[in-house]
């Protein structure tokens, strides 16, 4: 039982593009959301948060969208660039334990 | 301040043998836990620690165990493996709970023969 999806398991883009990476929840329990980026040979490393009180939080080129209707929160990356290449993880939490999701891995083209 | 490490970086074993794996959280981190990755099944949580008790307890089976030490460090032991435990392990650490922002070590990549 997967409470949190990411059904694009890769993602390209052109340079100086928007990248948005897309995930799903399930559990209306998780009050508390977060993206990591994880390079090759590296453990995932804390992008950005934001809590379910809020819509939106920015921090500069990245900002992160949350829908609580919809269960549904996106990673905006702009303008993108080569090195943002990398496998985006987000999670999402509640008192009893943090669950990530499946990946995606993007692309960033020069 | 010197980040989270996992010893030992790489791992073979073979089925039905045991393993212990080992990590040093971020020095004033109470909370450890720890995480399983495989390809298309992300980061699954499989346990965290905390003042050297379990706190939360993910979905896998009995063969995987762990404990913390009284300086936070942590391992993490699965007997019995299997094929399928092949996996890359990732210990995270964090403040007080994982709710706190987590910083994830390296990693040990483990396979199993």
């Amino acid at each position: 039982d997967q409470q949190v999806k990411q059904n694009s398991p890769s993602l390209s883009v052109q340079e100086g593009r928007i990248s948005i990476l897309n995930c799903d929840y399930t559990n209306s329990m998780f009050d508390y959301f977060l993206w990591y980026k994880k390079y090759p040979a590296e453990g995932p490393t804390f992008l950005i948060s934001i809590s379910s009180i809020k819509d939106k939080n920015e921090d500069g080129r990245f900002t992160v969208f949350l829908n609580k209707s919809a269960k549904h929160l996106s990673l905006h990356i702009v303008p993108s660039q080569p090195g943002d290449s990398a496998v985006y993880f987000c999670a999402a939490s509640a008192s009893f334990k943090t669950i990530f999701g499946a990946g995606t891995r993007l692309f960033v083209k020069a | 301040k010197a980040g989270v490490t996992q010893t030992p970086r790489y791992l073979i074993k073979t089925r039905g043998q045991q393993v212990t794996l080992s990590c040093s959280p971020i020095s004033g981190h109470r909370s450890v836990s720890w995480y399983q990755q495989t390809p298309g099944q992300g980061l699954q949580f499989l346990f965290e620690y905390f003042s050297e008790t379990q706190r939360n307890k993910g979905n896998f089976p009995g063969r995987f165990s762990g404990r913390q030490f009284s300086n936070s460090r942590s391992e993490m032991n699965v007997s019995t493996l299997e094929l399928g435990d092949s996996a890359l392990y990732l210990c995270a650490s964090s403040l007080a709970s994982h709710l706190d922002e987590q910083f994830f070590g390296p990693g040990t990549r483990l396979t199993v023969l």
